[in-house]
């Protein structure tokens, strides 16, 4: 049973524009939910998080919103950059737990 | 700091061999993880460890079995390499669990296995 889900593949968008990743989850005890964006032949690295006592958060051109009634997590870029391109993973955790759930990841490709 | 390192970064197996892959972290962290990631099915936890001398399963640990003798190495096993272990593996390590929110793992490069 998938935890996390992210139900785009692929996403396609130019560059300039905003690119927003969607991610759902179903176990209401994740109180803790990350983003992770991989390059080809690299491992992940971190690139924004939430708590659950929060409904956005932001980072310079990131910014991830939550909505906990709909169990719903996004990521928005803005404006997306080439460089941009790389598969995201979100990921979630619960408290006093030592696991992060993660989605299946949505491919991201930013074009000129 | 050379983060997380992990040897090899390629291997073919051949159905029944057997190998060890290694994950090496200088960041003194207590938390290792061990995850596989396949087409379709995003990154999964095959073992993790919560510090030296621990180990503990995660969401598909059968064909696999790990050590973590000392802090920085963890340490993932194949006793009898099948074609479905074939993917990529990564390690990660992190100061704190995953759930306190306060500290993100860092992922090592991968190792690419190929079992005919």
């Amino acid at each position: 049973d998938q935890q996390v889900k992210q139900n785009s593949p692929s996403l396609s968008v130019q560059e300039g524009r905003i690119s927003i990743l969607n991610c759902d989850y179903t176990n209401s005890m994740f109180d803790y939910f990350l983003w992770y964006k991989k390059y080809p032949a690299e491992g992940p690295t971190f690139l924004i998080s939430i708590s659950s006592i929060k409904d956005k958060n932001e980072d310079g051109r990131f910014t991830v919103f939550l909505n906990k009634s709909a169990k719903h997590l996004s990521l928005h870029i803005v404006p997306s950059q080439p460089g941009d391109s790389a598969v995201y993973f979100c990921a979630a955790s619960a408290s006093n737990t030592d696991k992060l759930i993660f989605g299946t990841g949505t491919r991201l490709q930013v074009f000129p | 700091n050379a983060g997380v390192t992990q040897t090899p970064k390629f291997r073919v197996l051949k159905t029944g061999q057997s190998m060890t892959l290694l994950c090496a972290q200088d960041m003194n962290h207590e938390y290792m993880y061990w995850y596989r990631q396949d087409p379709g099915m995003g990154l999964r936890l095959i073992h993790y460890s919560v510090g030296e001398g621990t180990t503990a399963k995660g969401e598909v640990p059968d064909g696999y079995n790990v050590s973590r003798l000392k802090k920085q190495n963890f340490l993932l096993g194949l006793e009898s390499a099948a074609p479905s272990q074939t993917s990529v593996y990564f390690c990660a390590s992190s100061f704190t669990p995953a759930g306190t929110g306060g500290e993100t793992q860092y992922f090592g490069p991968g190792t690419r296995l190929l079992v005919l």
